[in-house]
C-alpha cells in the first residue's frame, strides 16, 4: 500500500516554544492531507484539511492561529503546534488519500512540559 | 455537523465467539465506509471498507454490512482471536478523489479472552 511518513514520532518541548510536524506522502502526490489529535483512550478527531497550494480548512473549535498548516507540496504538510501549552500534550497524526483510501503516518507524541 | 456514533465503547468476548461492533452516521452524502484497528501508539490500519453502492461485503473472518436508508453500519468479526485485541473505528467519508474526508466513530476497545 502507499506509504505516509510522519516525523517526528516523539518529542518533547517546554511551554511556549514551537513545534513542527512533518507529513509526507512517500509514493504518491496528495492534494490534500488531514491532520487529526488524539487524546488517550479517544478517537482521531479531525482539526483540519490541508491543502496543497492554498489555505487550510479549520475544523469548529481549532485555533487556525494555534495549530499553522503549509502544504507548500504535493507531497509535504507541516503542522506547527505554536506557544505549546501543557494542554496541547497530544497524539496527532496525519493521512492523505489516495483514490478514497487513506493512509495515515505513524503519530507524533507531542509532550509539553 | 457531521457526526458519527459508534457501539459499544468496549466489548470483551471469549476466543472463538463473534464480536459486532454498529455505526450511525448523520451525512446522508457519505459514500465510504472504512474500518481500521488500531494498536496502542500506532497508527490506524484498514480491515475493511464498503461502498455505499453495496450491502455487504466479506473478507475471511470480518464482515461489514450497511443500511444506508438507516445510515448505520456494523463490523462483525467471526471466531475472533487475541490478537484482534485492539481499538477499532469506524469512518463515514464523502468527497472526491484524492481529497475524501473522513469522520471517524469514538471507537470500540475489543478484548478477546482467551
Amino acid at each position: 500500500g502507499a506509504v505516509v511518513s510522519q516525523h517526528p514520532s516523539r518529542v518533547i518541548c517546554k511551554s511556549g516554544t514551537s513545534v513542527k510536524i512533518e507529513c509526507r506522502s512517500l509514493d504518491f502526490q496528495a492534494t490534500t492531507m488531514f491532520w487529526y489529535r488524539q487524546f488517550p483512550k479517544k478517537s482521531l478527531m479531525l482539526m483540519a484539511t490541508s491543502n496543497e497550494g492554498s489555505k487550510a480548512t479549520y475544523e469548529q473549535g481549532v485555533e487556525k492561529d494555534k495549530f499553522l498548516i503549509n502544504h507548500a507540496s504535493l507531497t509535504l504538510s507541516t503542522l506547527t503546534v505554536t506557544s505549546a501549552h501543557p494542554e496541547d500534550s497530544s497524539f496527532y497524526i496525519c493521512s492523505a488519500t489516495r483514490g478514497i483510501e487513506a493512509f495515515f503516518g505513524q503519530g507524533t507524541r507531542l509532550t509539553v512540559v | 455537523g457531521e457526526n458519527v456514533e459508534q457501539h459499544p465503547s468496549t466489548l470483551s468476548v471469549q476466543e472463538g465467539d463473534s464480536a459486532v461492533i454498529k455505526c450511525t452516521y448523520s451525512d446522508s452524502a457519505s459514500n465510504y465506509f472504512p474500518w481500521y484497528k488500531q494498536e496502542l501508539g500506532k497508527r490506524p490500519q484498514l480491515i475493511i471498507d464498503i461502498r455505499s453502492n453495496v450491502g455487504e461485503k466479506k473478507d475471511q473472518r470480518i464482515a461489514v454490512t450497511l443500511n444506508k436508508t438507516a445510515k448505520h453500519f456494523s463490523l462483525h468479526i467471526t471466531e475472533t482471536q487475541p490478537e484482534d485485541s485492539a481499538v477499532y473505528f469506524c469512518a463515514a467519508s464523502k468527497g472526491t478523489s484524492g481529497t475524501y474526508k473522513y469522520i471517524f466513530g469514538t471507537g470500540t476497545r475489543l478484548k478477546v479472552l482467551a
